[in-house]
């Protein structure tokens, strides 16, 4: 089983719809990042969480530390939000920044 | 504009050939680091550097190899070139005091 686990693998949904993916992770944290790839690109961060919520624009990222579990929301989605976004998280007393990966959501906007 | 700068973007090698990947950034960050990006799998670590003067090996080191040049440069070798190391791959950095992480735009490279 993966240390860290996404949901959905893939998404389809139409322009305007609110959106949510999971992360689950089975180890002890630092931090979760939430990070974006589109297709055959580079890879950016949108957000690092340790505790709460954050928000940027239409993106909303949360993460309840007790329940190992984090999500990232769009609202009012456009076609341009498709993309690959990927769950990460940084192991407690790492003495680096080493990140364990999610496998990666691929979300599908439809016009 | 700052950031995490990888060559070549794109390589296409013969079996047992070699070559470096060259990585550098620009926002002074102790740690660097390089990941491959296989279809059906998450980012998995190569090989990091904590800081200037320090590598370790990562997940999956096998057939690579690295060199911290200095603050701003760590590249990644590969002395044979296999089929199984066709991958994407991802030089990133990161300061252990903020960590939040930067990422190049990535290599792609295929080994026929």
């Amino acid at each position: 089983k993966n240390e860290v686990e996404q949901s959905p693998q893939n998404l389809t949904a139409q322009e305007g719809e609110f959106i949510t993916i999971n992360c689950s992770y089975s180890v002890g944290i630092s931090a979760l990042h939430w990070l974006q790839q589109h297709p055959g690109g580079g890879i950016v961060s949108l957000f690092m969480l340790s505790s709460g919520k954050k928000k940027h624009g239409r993106l909303i990222a949360t993460i309840n530390i007790q329940e190992k579990h984090s999500s990232l929301h769009i609202t009012a989605s456009h076609p341009r939000d498709s993309a690959v976004y990927i769950c990460a998280v940084r192991a407690y007393g790492g003495a680096t920044n080493k990140l364990i990966f999610g496998t990666g959501t691929l979300l599908a906007v439809q016009p | 504009n700052a950031g995490v700068t990888q060559t070549p973007k794109f390589q296409v090698l013969k079996t047992g050939q070699s070559m470096t990947l060259q990585c550098a950034q620009d926002m002074n960050h102790n740690s660097m680091y390089w990941y491959r990006q296989d279809p059906g799998m998450g980012l998995r670590l190569i090989y990091y550097s904590a800081s200037e003067g320090t590598t370790d090996k990562g997940e999956v080191p096998n057939g690579y190899n690295v060199s911290r040049l200095n603050k701003r440069e760590f590249s990644l070798r590969l002395e044979s070139a296999a089929p199984s190391q066709t991958s994407v791959y991802f030089c990133a950095s990161s300061e252990l005091a903020v960590g939040g992480y930067t990422f190049g735009s990535g290599t792609r490279l295929t080994v026929v």
